[in-house]
Parts: structure tokens; sequence; C-alpha cells
């Protein structure tokens, strides 16, 4: 089946700064691929999603993500972090049909002034 | 349509107690999909269904665990005789046949087993 690792835990960050979130995965095929933010106590909402194509993708909230095939990577970018972007980040991978996507344990953003 | 809806948000129960939570997906979608999340991990599949037909569960959907949607609009998920360890973020999600574009979340529904 279909993995997920997110390698960092917690990342803290000065308001202004660039950030990338790092995201491995495992599938054998071509996976469909996705990131998504919660914020406290709330569900998840997509940021961005990739299955074909360019393989640089522009989501919300002026992130973007490169799918990287030889590394089996998938990782989140913003050029300049605001203090709204606190938040959990989650990448997952689904797999053929997409029927049970699988999540990373996650990234907790933490902003600084 | 306002997204997906669950209740309730928020649930404490005794142990040993059975609850039920509802899920009410994006009316168009004919997926709908059940995670658990415990603090500090990310969302665990539990189940999916595909219209009213249950398709695939989690070996994590032990037998005190059962899922249905009836009718293929809205789902149930009851968890019986409770224990501690139940004690979760149950988060509901649907998408279209096609989920290549992801899938719509709820809030979830917090549940706490004292």
């Amino acid at each position: 089946a279909q993995s997920v690792t997110q390698p960092d835990i917690h990342i803290t960050v000065s308001e202004g700064a660039s950030l990338e979130l790092r995201c491995n995965y495992s599938y054998g095929a071509t996976p469909y691929l996705f990131w998504y933010v919660q914020s406290p106590g709330q569900g998840l909402q997509l940021l961005l999603k990739y299955f074909s194509g360019d393989t640089l993708v522009q989501g919300i909230k002026g992130f973007e993500a490169e799918f990287k095939r030889s590394q089996s990577s998938f990782n989140l970018r913003k050029p300049s972090v605001h203090w709204s972007d606190a938040a959990e980040y989650f990448c997952a991978v689904g797999a053929y049909n997409n029927n049970d996507m699988r999540f990373g344990a996650g990234t907790r953003l933490t902003v600084k002034p | 349509d306002t997204g997906v809806s669950q209740d309730p948000r928020h649930k404490i129960t005794k142990r040993g107690q059975n609850v039920t939570f509802r899920c009410d997906p994006i009316s168009e979608h004919n997926r709908l999909y059940w995670y658990r999340q415990t603090l500090g991990q990310g969302p665990e599949f539990l189940t999916y269904f595909q219209n009213e037909a249950q398709l695939e569960k989690s070996r994590l959907l032990s037998d005190r665990f059962s899922a249905e949607r009836p009718k293929g609009s809205f789902s149930t998920l009851e968890i019986q005789r409770t224990e501690q360890g139940d004690s979760a973020m149950y988060l509901c999600a649907s998408s279209p046949q096609t989920a290549r574009d992801g899938y719509t979340f709820g809030s979830g529904t917090r549940l706490t087993v004292v």
C-alpha cells in the first residue's frame, strides 16, 4: 500500500521568510499527491494536488509544490510566510482510483513575528 | 451546498457506552470516507463507501465499529462499548467518483471517552 513520510515534526520560521515542508511517498506507480492544511480543532483544507502533467503545481494561499519522481518527493513551498499560515500541514498520497488516501504524520508550522 | 457536515462536533461518553456519529456529504458526491485522527498524528483511513456500498475497511475498524450509508447519502459511524483508546477526532470526507481532485473534509467529531 502507499505511504507518506513527513520528516519534520515541527518547523519554526519568521514571518516573511520562505518555507519548504518536506514530503516523501512510497508507491509503485504514479500517485495522486495532495497537501492539506489543518487549523486547531478543524477539518482539513486542500491546498493543492498533483496527478499528472506539469510537476510544479500552484495552490491556494500562495503555496506551490513540486513533484520529483526520482526522489519520490512532493515538497510544499511558499516564498513569504504570513502569521496566518501557522497550522498543521499534511501530505497525502492516493493510489489508483484514490479510494483510500494515506496521510503523513504532519508538520506543525509556527510563525515568529 | 455548504460542504461536508458532521454531527455532533463534540461527544463525551463514559467507557462502555455506545456512540453514533453522523456525516452528511456534499450532495453530488457518491464517495464517502471515514478517518480517525489522534493527537499529533495524521488522519488514518477507516472505511470507504461508494454510494451505499461499503467497499473497503481498514484493519483499524475493529468489530466494535460499524459504518453505514443506507441510501447512499448520509453515513453513520457507530462505536460500541467505547474504550479510552477510542478517544480521537473522527473525520468524514466525500468526493466525486473521480477522486483525483482530493477529498472534501468535514470539521470532524471530537470523541472523548472518560
